[in-house]
């Protein structure tokens, strides 16, 4: 079975500056996908940011990339230019290749919670 | 704005009490899941389907959960008898498999406590 971990806990960073969410995974899988997650304090789940394994180049969206680590099973979250909008817990999550047996269910680490200082 | 919807929000409901949760998926989409959060444990997939057919409920304790989706339109996850220990924020998401990296939308959630 796969497994993500998310080593921070807690993680705060002074508004405007950048922050980086660390996640690692254990997969003996060569294809899969892996998610970031936001979830505020209003607790609905919000998809930041995906990443296709088999895809080299490191997805962006806007103020949020990541620095995915194949070999080294890394997908670290980086957000620029932090706002107070920002403050959230973050999950990151593994998602195996889509198969007839069906595998579609996320894996989710065990979260950290950012602190955005004004 | 498409949506998926949870009902009831909130629950508090006494030990060994019938729950019932329900979930609207965002219409056209054909693959729904059910996903529990808990302080000690995280989220966990619970169960899913894809045009309405169960194809993962290994998450779920199979003697006090059931999970069914009597029409494209309506997911309910069922508990009976409840327990204490199934306190949490119950998740309903729904997807529609059009790429391999389909996004999962979630629900709002239903947060229940059994006293």
């Amino acid at each position: 079975a796969q497994t993500v971990t998310q080593s921070q806990p807690e993680m705060s960073v002074q508004e405007a500056e950048t922050v980086t969410l660390s996640c690692t995974y254990d997969t003996s899988e060569s294809d899969y996908y892996l998610f970031w997650y936001k979830q505020p304090p209003s607790r609905q789940m919000i998809l930041v940011i995906r990443q296709e394994a088999y895809k080299q180049q490191n997805a962006t969206e806007n103020r949020f990339s990541v620095n995915f680590q194949k070999a080294a099973k890394s997908f670290s979250l980086k957000i620029s230019d932090s706002q107070l909008g920002d403050a959230a817990m973050y999950f990151c999550a593994y998602r195996s290749p889509l198969s007839g047996g069906g595998a579609d269910g996320l894996t989710f680490g065990k979260g950290t919670h950012l602190i955005i200082q004004p | 704005d498409a949506r998926v919807t949870q009902t009831p929000r909130h629950k508090v409901t006494e030990m060994g009490q019938e729950v019932t949760m329900r979930c609207q998926p965002i219409l056209g989409h054909n693959t729904v899941f059910w996903y529990r959060q808990t302080m000690m444990q995280g989220l966990e997939l619970l169960a899913y389907f894809r045009n309405r057919a169960p194809l993962d409920d290994s998450g779920m304790p199979k003697d006090r959960f059931s999970a069914e989706m009597p029409d494209a339109t309506l997911a309910t996850l069922k508990i009976q008898p409840s327990e204490p220990r199934d306190s949490a924020v119950y998740f309903c998401a729904s997807g529609l498999v059009t790429a391999p990296a389909y996004e999962q939308y979630f629900g709002p959630g239903t947060r229940l406590t059994v006293t």
